[in-house]
């Protein structure tokens, strides 16, 4: 069935170091989903793309969707000891918006960071 | 603010035992899930439900089943628990695919240990 690949699976930093975590689809997606998740928690939406080439920005978040809408990744500049937890990307199933909003989620990177 | 509540934060049963896991959303969104999430596995899908008496498997239904008869109430059903149920089961809801926003919304989770 259609997968996401999300790199690396972990990362550790040292405060204040930058961040980044890829997804990689083998197929064009319609658009992609970040969620959050801190330690002990559960998942928290940050963000949807949806154009080709997209970029959008939180604060020292930085979300970008490919040209050919098969890749996305998230850039954290100068981490901090809140940025602590496990990202994740989701595509939702098929090319097209699916009845019942299925949401495929990648691996996860769970980033520490060390203050 | 959206609210997913899940009848309990941890839960221990017996080998055998019948458990229902409760989830109840108060936003009037159409669609509901039930995760499980295992180390180095990251969420994975049990089924969804996209109407009130609708239910879709997700990608691992083996041991479960599920009841929706209100639509803010999604119920996950383990008719004979068995260990290798045990794990951290997360419900979440989103509103109907057709709005364009269908960003998952995660209760706090069901920390379930079968004995």
């Amino acid at each position: 069935g259609q997968q996401v690949m999300q790199i690396p699976q972990y990362q550790h930093v040292q405060e204040g170091e930058d961040f980044t975590t890829y997804c990689n689809s083998s197929t064009t997606l319609s658009n992609i989903q970040w969620y959050k998740q801190r330690p002990g928690g559960h998942p928290v939406f940050l963000i949807q793309l949806v154009k080709s080439g997209e970029v959008k920005k939180q604060k020292r978040l930085t979300f970008q969707f490919g040209e050919a809408k098969k890749n996305s990744s998230l850039h954290i500049t100068a981490t901090q000891t809140t940025d602590v937890g496990t990202y994740f990307c989701a595509p939702p199933e098929g090319l097209f918006y699916n009845q019942g909003g299925k949401l495929i989620f990648g691996q996860g990177t769970e980033l520490s960071v060390k203050p | 603010d959206v609210k997913v509540t899940q009848s309990s934060r941890y839960l221990v049963k017996r080998t055998g035992e019948k458990v229902f896991l409760e989830c109840v959303q108060d936003m009037d969104h159409e669609n509901m899930f039930w995760y499980r999430q295992d180390p180095g596995l990251g969420l994975r899908l049990i089924y969804f439900s996209y109407d009130v008496k609708m239910k879709e498997k997700g990608d691992i239904p083996e041991g479960y089943s599920v009841s929706r008869e209100k639509k803010e109430r999604f119920s996950l059903i383990l008719e004979s628990a068995s260990t290798n149920q045990t794990s951290m089961y997360l419900c979440a809801s989103s509103l109907v695919v057709g709005t364009g926003r269908y960003e998952q919304y995660f209760g706090p989770g069901t920390r379930l240990t079968v004995t």
